[in-house]
């Protein structure tokens, strides 16, 4: 079975680019969650997403965004890069019972 | 103060010690705890939820003090494939169905041989 896909793995961007990050949940969960992990830190909690609607925002500027597909796939985007963005994005994916999320393996931005 | 607070790193022992984690969380209305581990530059993953019971996976035992809001990991025997970051998590439920996980910081183990 396929675990939690994120695309790209890698990625720079110079500042004030934006972004676009993609994720594909382990079949048959409807929840997507986005999370930001800085250097030296856990990760912080972006947005939270369950049949295609927004569930929950972390403290994360306008910037940032996101959406959920008919797949349950997401996407997070963010704009007006700023060098503090660069970091790890990783995205968890949950069934519909409360319980441990699964994480994929991150897409790790670079701002430069 | 943080959300979640974790014992500040590193711990480096030796094979076959026994190390124990400690975490506090700030929100007495946390419903879900658990270990994730991470390794370098990769995903976090689960290592075990935590309950008030107390629960043992192997050599490890998790352990959850609700009226204290301390959670604990302990590592019996340690081997040198137990070295990476573990990460203390608090499941949130914000609103609805939504749920967040909160993230300690971290503490970083590594095994020597």
């Amino acid at each position: 079975d396929a675990g939690v896909t994120q695309s790209p793995t890698h990625l720079i961007k110079t500042r004030g680019q934006h972004v676009t990050l993609r994720c594909s949940p382990i079949s048959g969960h409807k929840s997507v969650s986005w999370y930001q992990q800085v250097l030296g830190q856990g990760p912080q909690f972006i947005f939270q997403y369950y049949e295609k609607e927004e569930r929950g925002r972390g403290n994360f500027p306008d910037r940032f965004s996101a959406r959920q597909f008919p797949n349950y796939s997401s996407e997070l985007n963010v704009n007006a890069l700023l060098l503090g963005d660069s970091a790890l994005y990783l995205c968890a994916s949950s069934p519909d019972r409360p319980g441990g999320y699964t994480f994929g393996s991150g897409t790790r931005l670079t701002v430069v | 103060r943080k959300e979640v607070e974790q014992d500040p790193g590193p711990f480096n022992v030796p094979e076959g010690a026994t190390v124990a984690f400690n975490c506090t969380y700030s929100n007495s209305a946390s419903q879900s705890f658990f270990w994730y581990r991470q390794d370098c530059r990769k995903e976090p993953k689960l290592l075990m939820s935590v309950y008030s019971s107390g629960n043992e996976d192997g050599r490890f035992t998790a352990q959850l003090n609700r009226a204290s809001q301390y959670i604990s990991l302990l590592i019996r025997d340690s081997k040198l494939s137990d070295s990476a970051t573990y990460l203390c998590v608090v499941n949130d439920a914000t609103s609805g169905s939504a749920r967040q996980l909160t993230f300690g910081s971290g503490t970083q183990l590594t095994v020597l041989p």
